[in-house]
């Protein structure tokens, strides 16, 4: 009965590598995103998508695209990845477009890069 | 610009005790306010939030946050901290009509002592 699932859970690959992270819901949310969380622990939003629209696009380097086939799912694909990709990678949901819902976050997705 | 602000990047406080968590924040309009906590190797988990009414907010594991519009604060408090209550925890604001975006604090580690 996992709300927010991701995966993988771990990822370690070299670099310039391309590879995908994976993101469902099951709580029948309309909005999804995606943030990042570097060593320092500061979370920074990257990416959000209302009923498969992308509507937040943070100042995030061309390599990073993410892909919403339907509503429950938002999955994330790297192109060539570099050291600095190195982080742990949240998937999150909300209700609605509707400010006054919090979000629900993943487990996480930590991405090493070699 | 939108901004965040926990000054403290680690609170220590004995068992016991109350406990505070410190947020500021500087945003256009009425914000929303929210907390989180994180546990190591774990996603965000929703505490508590202000949306309006009354300044004081009461949330999950006995939390509770006061909001006060003129010094632009909402710090998080718990009048006798359990050792189980240290983590992480993060501060966020939701500016109303600004597409989904949560603007998050750098967080504030807390350790509570035995």
């Amino acid at each position: 009965d996992t709300a927010v699932s991701q995966t993988p859970k771990y990822l370690v690959t070299q670099m310039g590598n391309d590879k995908s992270i994976k993101c469902e819901q099951n709580l029948g949310h309309d909005t999804m995103y995606w943030y990042k969380q570097d060593s320092k622990k500061f979370l920074k939003i990257m990416f959000s998508y209302n009923n498969k629209e992308l509507i937040i696009n943070e100042t995030v380097p061309n390599r990073f695209s993410p892909k919403s086939p339907d509503k429950a799912h938002l999955n994330l694909h790297i192109n060539s990845l570099e050291l600095g990709d190195s982080a742990v990678y949240f998937c999150a949901s909300s209700p609605t477009v509707s400010d006054s819902y919090e979000q629900y976050f993943g487990p996480g997705t930590r991405l090493t890069v070699t | 610009a939108q901004s965040v602000a926990q000054p403290e990047d680690q609170v220590n406080v004995a068992e016991g005790n109350p406990l505070t968590v410190k947020c500021t924040y500087s945003v256009s309009g009425n914000p929303y306010l929210f907390w989180y906590v994180q546990y190591p190797n774990r996603g965000l988990q929703f505490l508590l939030k202000y949306i309006t009414g009354d300044n004081l907010v009461k949330g999950s594991y006995g939390f509770e946050a006061e909001f006060n519009k003129s010094q632009t604060s909402f710090h998080l408090k718990k009048p006798s901290a359990l050792v189980s209550d240290s983590a992480l925890y993060f501060c966020a604001v939701r500016v109303p009509y600004n597409f989904n975006k949560f603007y998050f604090g750098s967080g504030t580690k807390l350790n509570v002592k035995p």
